[in-house]
């Protein structure tokens, strides 16, 4: 069974920075953590899902896209390794407070991001002086 | 970006009953790369649905998805007291994904 697990959150001050992590576990048909893209998706307390950004998998590339809303200030980067995957998030504001889910883009490729099959439990990041 | 607007925001409606969940997407969505997600309160969200019509593994078949390129929807045949949720479409064919702002099936 896959499994992701977040770590990393916790109260910040506005302007500082965090870095989240996202272990990956588990056998799947054959297939290991590097072969897929993996996706961070928050939540803001009581609100929708947003998408944050993804890294594709060394098979394509290994290239990573962001949120308007994050770009230049959040960057992802992957550990194929040790099967982790980062957030690192920087120039926190109090509009980033939220669960941050990290999750498998299943089916990405060149344009597709994939969709989302198996999610962490969310790490919560609160932004507040 | 593709903007997509769920409707309606809250459906309310008894056991039994059917359900369906519309998002409309802002421009086509490429190979109707659409996906569903039920999330309960407290809760991380469950893949119900990708590639607009393909129910993921576990999923009962009262869930279908349906739907090419601007409007997609989602139907649910007869209510069980487990389907009371929040429910977001995510078109996943071009960068960056987004999210449906969520439809909540709530118990009348």
């Amino acid at each position: 069974e896959v499994q992701l697990v977040e770590s990393g959150g916790g109260l910040v001050q506005p302007g500082r920075s965090l870095r989240l992590s996202c272990k990956f576990s588990g056998f799947s048909s054959g297939f290991s953590f590097g072969d897929y893209a993996m996706t961070w998706v928050r939540q803001a307390p009581g609100k929708g899902l947003e998408w944050v950004g993804f890294i594709r998998s060394k098979a394509f590339g290994g290239t990573i896209e962001y949120a308007a809303s994050v770009t230049g200030r959040f960057s992802i980067s992957r550990d194929d390794s040790e099967s982790i995957a980062y957030l690192q998030m920087t120039s926190l504001k109090t509009e980033d407070t939220a669960v941050y889910y990290c999750a498998r883009g299943f089916g990405s490729g060149w344009i597709s991001v994939g969709y989302l099959d198996t999610w962490g439990q969310g790490t919560l990041v609160t932004v507040s002086s | 970006e593709i903007v997509l607007t769920q409707s309606p925001g809250t459906l309310s409606l008894s056991p039994g009953e059917r359900a369906t969940l519309s998002c409309r997407a802002g421009q086509s969505v490429s190979y109707s790369y659409v996906a569903w997600y039920q999330q309960k309160p407290g809760l991380t969200p469950r893949l119900l649905i990708f590639g607009s019509s393909n129910r993921a593994p576990g999923i009962p078949d009262r869930f279908s998805g349906s739907g090419s390129g601007t409007d997609f929807t989602l139907t649910i045949s007869r209510l069980e007291p487990e389907d009371f949720a929040v429910y977001y479409c995510h078109q996943y064919g071009s960068s960056p994904g987004t999210f449906g702002q969520g439809t909540k099936v709530e118990i009348k």
